[in-house]
C-alpha cells in the first residue's frame, strides 16, 4: 500500500524557517517523481514544488523561488521541504505527494499524504 | 500561468441524479506531440487527502466507480457522475500538468440536495 506521512510542520514567526519531511513506503520511492502541494484556510489547492525521481531535477512555483528548497534522500525513501523566510500567505496544510511517472514532465499526482499543517504567524 | 476555471463553485444534486462539473482553461491543454490532454480530477473529502479520479482527462484511475466519467479535449473539460451516492459529497478540483507550475481550478463543491 502506497503511503506518505509528513512531519515538521508547526507554528513559525513570520520570517522564520521550518524542515518538512515526508517518509514514504509501498512503492520504489526513487522511480516517481515527487511533490509538494499546500491548502490554504478558505482556499483551493496549490502546486508548490515537484522534484524528479532521481533528484537532479526541481521545479517550483514563483511565490517560493528562492525562500523553498525541495529535496530527497532515495536511500531512505524520504522527501524534504525547506520552508526559509516564510509569510503569513505560506500558512496552509502541506502535503507531500507521488507523482504517477518516474520524472515531472507528462506526470501529474495519484498519491497524497494527509498533510501537515503550517502555521506562520507572529 | 494557466488559468483553471471551474464551475458552478458549488452543486447541490439529489441521490441518483447526474452531477455535471466543468473546467476551462485558459490555454489548450493538448499537447500535439503526444495528442494527450494533461488534464486530472481530484475528489477531496474533509479530513482526507485528495484522490485521483482522471488523468489524461478520460483515463480512469483503477478502483473509482464507472459512474464517474471524465470528458473533453483542449480547453473545455466535463467530470460527470451519473448517478450521485451519498459517498460523493466532497470537492472536485481539476488540474493541469502542461506546463509549469502545475494549477488546480479553485473547486466545486458538491453535495446532496
Amino acid at each position: 500500500e502506497v503511503q506518505m506521512v509528513e512531519s515538521g510542520g508547526g507554528l513559525v514567526q513570520p520570517g522564520g524557517s521550518l524542515r518538512l519531511s515526508c517518509a514514504a513506503s509501498g512503492f520504489s520511492f526513487s522511480n516517481y517523481a515527487m511533490s509538494w502541494v499546500r491548502l490554504a484556510p478558505g482556499k483551493g489547492l496549490e502546486w508548490v514544488s515537484a522534484i524528479s525521481g532521481p533528484g537532479g531535477n526541481t521545479y517550483y512555483r514563483d511565490s517560493v523561488k528562492g525562500r523553498f528548497t525541495i529535496s530527497r534522500d532515495n536511500s531512505e525513501d524520504t522527501l524534504y521541504l525547506q520552508l526559509n523566510n516564510l509569510r503569513a500567505e505560506d500558512t496552509a496544510v502541506y502535503y507531500c505527494a507521488k507523482d504517477l511517472y518516474k520524472y515531472y514532465y507528462d506526470s501529474t499526482i495519484d498519491y497524497w499524504g494527509q498533510g501537515t499543517l503550517v502555521t506562520v504567524s507572529s | 500561468d494557466i488559468v483553471m476555471a471551474q464551475s458552478p463553485d458549488f452543486l447541490a444534486v439529489s441521490l441518483g441524479d447526474r452531477a455535471t462539473i466543468n473546467c476551462k482553461s485558459s490555454q489548450t491543454l493538448l499537447y500535439s506531440a503526444t495528442k494527450k490532454n494533461y488534464l486530472s480530477w481530484y475528489q477531496h473529502k474533509p479530513g482526507q487527502p485528495p484522490k485521483l479520479l482522471f488523468y489524461w482527462a478520460s483515463i480512469r484511475e483503477s478502483g473509482v466507480p464507472d459512474r464517474f466519467s471524465g470528458s473533453g479535449s483542449g480547453t473545455d473539460f466535463t467530470l460527470t457522475i451519473s448517478s450521485l451516492q451519498a459517498e460523493d459529497v466532497a470537492v472536485y478540483y481539476c488540474q493541469q500538468y502542461y506546463s509549469t507550475p502545475r494549477t488546480f481550478g479553485q473547486g466545486t463543491k458538491v453535495e446532496i440536495k
